[in-house]
């Protein structure tokens, strides 16, 4: 079976931009969740989609968003992008909400 | 609240010597545990996970971890460390909470080994 894949997986934008972040779970799982991982913060927790619907959300401003297809893959957005939104942008597929999670290979992200 | 805590950001050992890495959890209900590891620039591997079965639960690459209730513990150990086991270790736990099982991770233990 084929892993959770993203793309793309470096970024390179600009203050004020604005970015997508794609993932592909594993084949059958219907639960995607999204992380971002910074030196200083450490791993933390973005949102989870479970069957296109959001179930649990973080601690980020709204400037942060989500959504998930039909197909269970997702997608990621952040807006008017910010020097501190630089960062490894983790996605974890599940099989259901909350069960064991396999995740991607990250997409990196840098704001300048 | 749910929460995971990892005792040391930092943990070296020297190649050959015994891997201890600790995590204990608070959790009102018996959770699920898991320990993942990162390597740089990659996603996180899950190493092992406790699903309340054996308490001594053997992941990849020789690593075990005991779940210890009364300790509420999750410690992992690996006997003899090697040069590729040098990597950021987490700690997660699930647990059930009123809308679903909810994940949550520790801050991570960075594993050096000293040839």
């Amino acid at each position: 079976k084929a892993g959770v894949t993203q793309t793309p997986r470096y970024l390179i934008k600009t203050r004020g931009q604005q970015v997508t972040l794609s993932c592909s779970p594993i084949s059958g799982h219907r639960s995607v969740s999204w992380y971002q991982q910074t030196p200083g913060q450490g791993l933390q927790f973005l949102f989870e989609y479970f069957s296109e619907t959001q179930r649990n959300k973080g601690n980020f401003p709204g400037r942060f968003s989500g959504r998930q297809f039909s197909n269970s893959r997702s997608e990621m957005n952040v807006s008017t992008l910010e020097l501190g939104d630089s960062a490894l942008y983790l996605c974890a597929s599940s099989l259901n909400a909350g069960g064991t999670q396999y995740f991607g290979p990250g997409t990196r992200l840098l704001v300048l | 609240a749910q929460s995971v805590t990892q005792l040391g950001s930092h943990v070296s050992v020297s190649e050959g010597a015994l891997v201890l890495l600790r995590c204990n959890y608070s959790s009102s209900v018996p959770p699920y545990l898991f320990w993942y590891v990162q390597y740089p620039n990659q996603g996180l591997q899950l190493l092992l996970k406790y699903t309340s079965a054996a308490t001594l639960v053997k992941g990849i690459n020789g690593f075990e971890a005991e779940f210890k209730k009364s300790e509420t513990s999750f410690h992992l150990t690996k006997p003899s460390a090697h040069m590729s086991d040098a990597a950021e270790y987490f700690c997660a736990v699930s647990v059930p909470t009123n809308t679903g099982n909810q994940f949550y991770f520790g801050t991570g233990t960075s594993l050096t080994v000293i040839p």
